[in-house]
């Protein structure tokens, strides 16, 4: 499975949109990004997946570059309770298997 | 849709003895689960991946004798760590999955403190 390169941290101000950044330059065409965030000492959280179109949900916005290099989570409106660790894995169905890099430690303040 | 219920929560144990960790899917049928660690500050790794009715496949450098996989049912997987030491101290988590592109759903994990 590819992997991919997320910024170690990132703040935010609560109430504003944080978009958060993962680059998978070595993502094959039937491969799916996921985000996920775990908040501490719980299980990850599922956020969003996409395989080749942007997709939106009640939760958060995933922007997929044209050539499936890159993606974006967008938290459209930010609140302290989003502060979390972001995890952005690429998957092939075959693969099957969930593989966590370092992630991205969001701080939204206040 | 789509709970995982990992049991215990919270586990104490003594060096030398076994714990077993329980996995459900309460509302779907995994085909697939997965059993991950996490010591502290660190991400998630991977342990094995286990699929009904057959064996666990591990990830390398994970004792199979050490942690016993079984996944007897689509709903239910369970880890036991066997012989525990100190080291075994640790966040265990399972993830299960219904196959196809859905996402995968966590349990909510287990702190294991091995004394």
């Amino acid at each position: 499975d590819a992997k991919t390169t997320q910024p170690t941290s990132m703040d935010c101000a609560e109430g504003r949109a944080a978009n958060l950044p993962c680059n998978h330059s070595t993502i094959s065409g039937n491969e799916y990004v996921y985000w996920y965030r775990q908040i501490h000492s719980q299980g990850p959280q599922y956020i969003i997946h996409g395989l080749k179109n942007n997709e939106t949900n009640e939760m958060a916005s995933l922007i997929i570059t044209e050539d499936r290099k890159s993606s974006t989570l967008i938290l459209p409106h930010a609140t302290l309770r989003d502060t979390a660790v972001y995890y952005c894995i690429v998957r092939g169905e075959a693969g099957n298997k969930l593989v966590f890099g370092a992630g991205t430690i969001l701080r939204v303040k206040s | 849709g789509a709970v995982v219920s990992q049991h215990p929560s919270w586990v104490i144990c003594k060096s030398g003895t076994s714990v077993k960790i329980e996995c459900r899917s309460l509302d779907f049928q995994a085909t697939t689960m997965f059993w991950y660690r996490q010591f502290p500050k660190q991400s998630l790794m991977l342990m094995a991946t286990s699929n009904e009715g057959s064996k666990a496949t591990y990830e390398q450098g994970v004792e199979k004798d050490k942690f016993l996989i079984n996944h007897a049912s689509l709903t239910l997987s369970t880890l036991t760590v066997t012989s525990a030491h100190p080291e075994d101290s640790s966040f265990y988590i399972c993830s299960a999955h219904r196959g196809g592109p859905y996402g995968y759903t966590f349990g909510s994990g287990t702190r294991l403190t091995v004394v």
